[in-house]
């Protein structure tokens, strides 16, 4: 079975600095995996995707994951948080199976920026 | 062009009641997904059309049903209402099932909140 798993509920950081969440995956074949973003009472909005092409990959809004099988993780970075990067970030895998492409969603990152 | 949208944005039910949701998915989309949002957890997969076929069911009760349309928009019915049935229900379209590029990208839209009391 495909999962993945978001190992902080709550990151905070402040405007200017770093941004790290972490995601660990399990895949028994080459997954395609994907981070999207959640603002509040707005729809899912996809921020990058992993389809085994380059391992790092670049997204919109300035952030970026790297692909690493030997961790089997895929965790998304960003330089700089904005106050506008507060959100729901979800970690998400891809099943393609019986025909169909079934997208399996980490429990989600909280993301605060703080001034 | 218009991205996914759902009808309606929310609603509240009693429990034994029947709902219906709709969806339209983005034009020129052939796949329609449908995920339930449990208030501080990832969506779940409810169930995949694809050319109007079933193509993939989740976890749920039979209680919960769908189909697809010649024109790709979708409806999800749930039935017999019950409490934890209360969510944002959430529609994706995607070009295809598979394949290269962006063709089986799910996009997202806004959602409906249903509320059971």
């Amino acid at each position: 079975a495909q999962s993945v798993t978001q190992l902080d509920s709550h990151v905070s950081v402040s405007e200017g600095t770093p941004v790290l969440l972490r995601c660990n995956y399990s895949s028994s074949y080459s997954p395609s995996l994907f981070w999207y973003v959640q603002h509040p009472n707005k729809g899912l909005q996809l921020l990058l995707k992993y389809t085994s092409a380059a391992t790092l990959v670049k997204g919109i809004n300035g952030f970026e994951a790297e692909f690493k099988k030997s961790e089997t993780s895929f965790h998304l970075t960003k330089p700089s948080a904005h106050m506008s990067d507060a959100a729901e970030y979800f970690c998400v895998v891809s099943l393609l199976t019986g025909g169909g492409n079934k997208l399996t969603f980490g429990t989600g990152t909280q993301l605060k920026v703080e001034l | 062009d218009a991205g996914v949208t759902q009808s309606p944005t929310h609603l509240i039910k009693t429990r034994g009641q029947h709902v219906t949701l709709r969806c339209s998915p983005i034009s020129g989309h052939k796949s329609v997904s449908w995920y339930q949002q449990v208030l501080g957890q990832g969506p779940q997969f409810i169930f995949q059309y694809y050319e109007k076929e079933e193509r993939g069911r989740g976890n749920f009760p039979d209680r919960f049903s769908a189909r697809q349309f010649p024109n790709y928009s979708s409806e999800l019915n749930v039935n017999a209402l019950l409490l934890g049935d209360s969510a944002l229900y959430l529609c994706a379209s995607s070009l295809a099932l598979s394949g290269g590029g962006a063709s089986h990208e799910q996009y997202f839209g806004p959602g409906t909140r249903l509320t059971v009391t």
